[in-house]
C-alpha cells in the first residue's frame, strides 16, 4: 500500500523566517505535484516536478524532487502571511491515480 | 463555464435520502475522480473514471455508487448514509497518459455534505 508521509502536519512560524516541508513517499513514481488549499477552498496545484532532480519555484516556494530518495521537499523563503494555508504533495504513482499526503498545514504569524 | 464545476456546492440530507452530486468537467481531459476530505483522513482518492471507465474503487461502500456517462461529466449518487460520512467531496479530471500529454488533477470547489 503506497504510503505518503507529509512533514511536519502543522507549521507555524513568524514572518520573514524560512522552513522546508517534507514529503516522503513508498513507492516508486516519476512525477510529483503539490497543492495548495486554503480553508474552505478547493485545492490549487502549485508545482508539477516531472523528474529525478527537478526544482521549481514561484514566489517563495521553492519545489525539489529526489525520485532515488522518494522525497520531495517544498522550501519556504522569508515567509509571509500570504503562504498560510494547507500544502499537499502527491506522488502520480500511475497515469491516472494521484494519491495525497498527509497535509501540512502551515500558519505564519507577524 | 470553465476547468472543473460541481453541484450542489452544500447538501444537508437524512440517513434515508437518496442524492446526487454532480461534476462537470471543461478540460478536455480523459479522467475523472472523487475524493473525501475529512478531518480524520484528509484526502482519499474514492474513485478513479478513465475514458468512462471505473479503474479504482478504493474499497468505497456500496451506498456511494459513481457513474461516468461520458469523459465529461461525473455523479456520485448516494443511499443510505452514515452521519460519518459528512465531509467535503471533491471532484477532481486530469488527462491521464504516459510521457508529456499527462497533467496534474484539476479540483472543483467541492460538495460540503452534511448526513443529518
Amino acid at each position: 500500500e503506497l504510503k505518503v508521509e507529509q512533514n511536519p502536519l502543522f507549521l507555524s512560524m513568524q514572518e520573514g523566517k524560512n522552513y522546508t516541508i517534507y514529503c516522503n513517499y513508498s513507492t516508486t513514481s516519476d512525477r510529483l505535484y503539490w497543492y495548495r488549499q486554503d480553508p474552505g477552498k478547493s485545492l490549487e496545484s502549485l508545482f508539477v516536478l516531472l523528474s529525478n532532480g527537478a526544482v521549481k519555484q514561484e514566489g517563495r516556494l521553492m519545489a525539489s524532487l529526489d525520485t532515488k530518495a522518494r522525497l520531495s521537499t517544498l522550501h519556504i523563503t522569508a515567509a509571509v502571511h500570504d503562504l498560510s494555508a494547507t500544502y499537499f504533495c502527491a506522488p502520480g504513482i500511475s497515469s491516472d491515480k494521484l494519491i495525497f499526503g498527509t497535509g501540512t498545514r502551515l500558519q505564519v504569524f507577524p | 463555464e470553465t476547468g472543473v464545476t460541481q453541484t450542489p456546492r452544500h447538501l444537508v440530507m437524512g440517513m434515508t435520502n437518496k442524492k446526487s452530486l454532480k461534476c462537470e468537467q471543461h478540460l478536455g481531459h480523459n479522467a475523472m475522480y472523487w475524493y473525501k476530505q475529512s478531518a480524520k483522513k484528509p484526502l482519499e482518492l474514492m474513485f478513479v473514471y478513465n475514458f468512462k471507465e471505473q479503474t479504482e474503487n478504493n474499497s468505497v461502500p456500496s451506498r456511494f455508487s459513481p457513474e461516468c456517462p461520458n469523459s465529461s461529466h461525473l455523479f456520485l449518487h448516494l443511499h443510505t448514509l452514515q452521519p460519518e460520512d459528512s465531509a467535503l467531496y471533491l471532484c477532481a479530471s486530469s488527462q491521464a497518459g504516459t510521457g508529456p500529454v499527462r497533467t496534474e488533477a484539476f479540483f472543483g470547489q467541492g460538495t460540503r455534505l452534511t448526513v443529518v
